[in-house]
C-alpha cells in the first residue's frame, strides 16, 4: 500500500467493554510501533515490533492492554475492559527497520472514546 | 531516560515573516531528532532528521532545523511562513544508545498559527 493504514478511524465503546484496533504497515517495514496521543498531550509510546524479535511492550500502561503482529505485517492492539482514560487517538507507525535511525511512517490514527 | 521540551504551546506569525518552533532535548550520548507534523484530522509527517554531520538540516516544504549540540536544541525554521503551515509540530528524539529500542520520545507539540 501507499502509506499505513489503521482501522477504524473512530470507534465509541462503553465503559468495560473490549476493543480492537487495526494497523496495516507499509510493505516490507520490519518495524511497527503503537503510540497513543490523548487531547492536549503530546505521543505516549505503547509497544514496538521489530521483525521477528520479541516486542518491546515498555509502554503498555496497563495489562489491559495487548497487540500482536502477524506474519510480519498487520497488527491489532487490543483493550480489555476499557476505561474512560482510554479515550484517545491511537497512532500506528512503521518503518524500515534496521540499526539506522529511520523515519517512521505514521497511519492517519484511531480515535477511541469510550462513555 | 530521554526527554524533549517544546516550550512554547503555541507560536504566532505572519505570512512571509520567518518563523521558529523551539526544541530541546535530554538524551545519552548522541541524539538522534526529527520533526513531525501534523495536520487537522491527519496522521504525522515526517519533516526532517538530524543524524550526524551538517548542523544544518533541510526538510520538507522548505522546512530547516538546526541542531546545536552545546545548547542541546533543535529549533525547526522556516524563512518565510505560509498559511498553509498553520499545524501542530512536534520535536522527537532517538538515543544513540537506546538498548535495542528504536520508539521515538516526543514533546508535546507547539500550535503554528500563520496569519494571512
Amino acid at each position: 500500500g501507499a502509506g499505513v493504514s489503521q482501522s477504524p478511524s473512530n470507534k465509541v465503546t462503553e465503559k468495560g467493554k473490549d476493543v480492537e484496533l487495526r494497523c496495516d504497515p507499509i510493505s516490507g517495514h520490519t518495524a511497527l510501533y503503537w503510540y497513543r496521543q490523548s487531547l492536549g498531550q503530546g505521543l505516549e509510546f505503547l509497544i514496538y515490533f521489530q521483525g521477528n524479535s520479541a516486542p518491546d511492550k515498555s509502554g503498555l500502561p496497563s495489562d489491559r492492554f495487548s497487540a500482536e503482529r502477524t506474519g510480519g505485517s498487520v497488527s491489532t492492539l487490543t483493550i480489555q475492559r476499557t476505561q474512560q482514560e482510554d479515550s484517545a487517538v491511537y497512532l500506528c507507525a512503521s518503518g524500515a527497520g534496521g540499526a539506522s535511525p529511520y523515519e517512521q511512517y505514521f497511519g492517519p490514527g484511531t480515535r477511541l472514546t469510550v462513555t | 531516560a530521554q526527554s524533549v521540551a517544546q516550550p512554547e504551546d503555541q507560536v504566532n506569525v505572519a505570512e512571509g515573516n520567518p518563523l521558529t518552533v523551539k526544541c530541546t532535548y535530554s538524551v545519552s550520548g548522541n541524539p538522534y531528532l526529527f520533526w513531525y507534523v501534523q495536520y487537522p484530522n491527519r496522521g504525522l509527517q515526517f519533516l526532517l532528521k538530524y543524524i550526524t554531520g551538517d548542523n544544518l538540516v533541510k526538510g520538507s516544504y522548505g522546512f530547516e532545523a538546526e541542531f546545536n549540540k552545546s545548547q542541546t536544541s533543535f529549533h525547526l525554521k522556516k524563512p518565510s511562513a505560509l498559511v498553509s503551515d498553520s499545524a501542530l509540530y512536534f520535536c522527537a528524539v532517538r538515543g544513540w544508545a537506546d538498548t535495542g529500542r528504536r520508539a521515538l520520545t516526543f514533546g508535546s507539540g507547539t500550535r503554528l498559527q500563520v496569519q494571512p
